[in-house]
């Protein structure tokens, strides 16, 4: 069974970091592309970042650019979302998610329960 | 980076067809497959459709997808009560990104 479980969320000062992990069980973590999406409170959803299976390719939405930065470590079935210069804006929960294929295609089959990040003073 | 197109509600009673539509440009549902997700109240979302009209297994044979140029569609036949939820489509980007529509929020009369 696949299981995605974050962490690191909570509450961090405007132009603070904040460091979200993924942990991934229940399938070759390496073959699958994975993402992070997020969810303002009241707001629909917004995907943030995407990265290979390798790890070899990421992307990211224009709103994160500069500020965010994926990466796993595929030796140990982690995903990563380094979250820096957080603005007010940033605050959602942030979802991992599973891709169906190696490369990101938003064929995402597998969600992780979210985590909360709160950007205020 | 654009955003798909959703209407913001829609209704129906038990047993009715409901229709979602999506609008999007050529350069994401235009080019690429489109994904339906389904989110129940206070949970994460779940895949509904995949590849303009697929459905995985255990999705029950009430929804479908379809596509059409730079729109396209979710049908949710023989509505029921557990089918109120928010439903998003998605697409990938040329631009390299992935986009969600804006949600539709689906309520059973």
């Amino acid at each position: 069974e696949v299981q995605l479980l974050e962490s690191g969320g909570g509450l961090v000062q405007p132009g603070g970091s904040l460091r979200l992990s993924c942990a991934a069980s229940g399938f070759t973590f390496s073959s699958y592309a994975m993402s992070w999406v997020r969810q303002a409170p009241g707001k629909g959803l917004e995907w943030v970042s995407a990265i290979s299976g390798s790890g070899g390719s990421t992307y990211y939405a224009d709103s994160v650019k500069g500020r965010f930065t994926i990466s796993r470590d595929n030796s140990k079935n982690m995903l990563y979302l380094q979250m820096n210069n957080l603005r007010a804006e940033d605050t959602a929960v942030y979802y991992c998610a599973k891709d169906r294929v190696v490369t990101p295609t938003g064929w995402f089959d597998s969600w992780g329960q979210g985590t909360l990040v709160t950007v205020s003073s | 980076q654009s955003v798909l197109t959703q209407p913001p509600s829609a209704s129906g009673t038990p047993g009715q067809r409901v229709t979602i539509s999506c609008s999007g440009s050529s350069s994401n549902i235009g080019t690429n497959y489109v994904y339906w997700y389904q989110q129940l109240p206070g949970t994460a979302p779940e895949l509904l459709i995949y590849r303009n009209n697929q459905r995985p297994s255990g999705v029950p044979d009430r929804f479908s997808g379809s596509k059409s140029g730079t729109s396209a569609s979710l049908a949710i036949s023989g509505l029921r009560s557990e089918d109120e939820a928010d439903y998003y489509c998605a697409a990938w980007d040329d631009s390299l990104s992935y986009v969600f529509g804006t949600g539709t929020k689906v309520t059973v009369l």
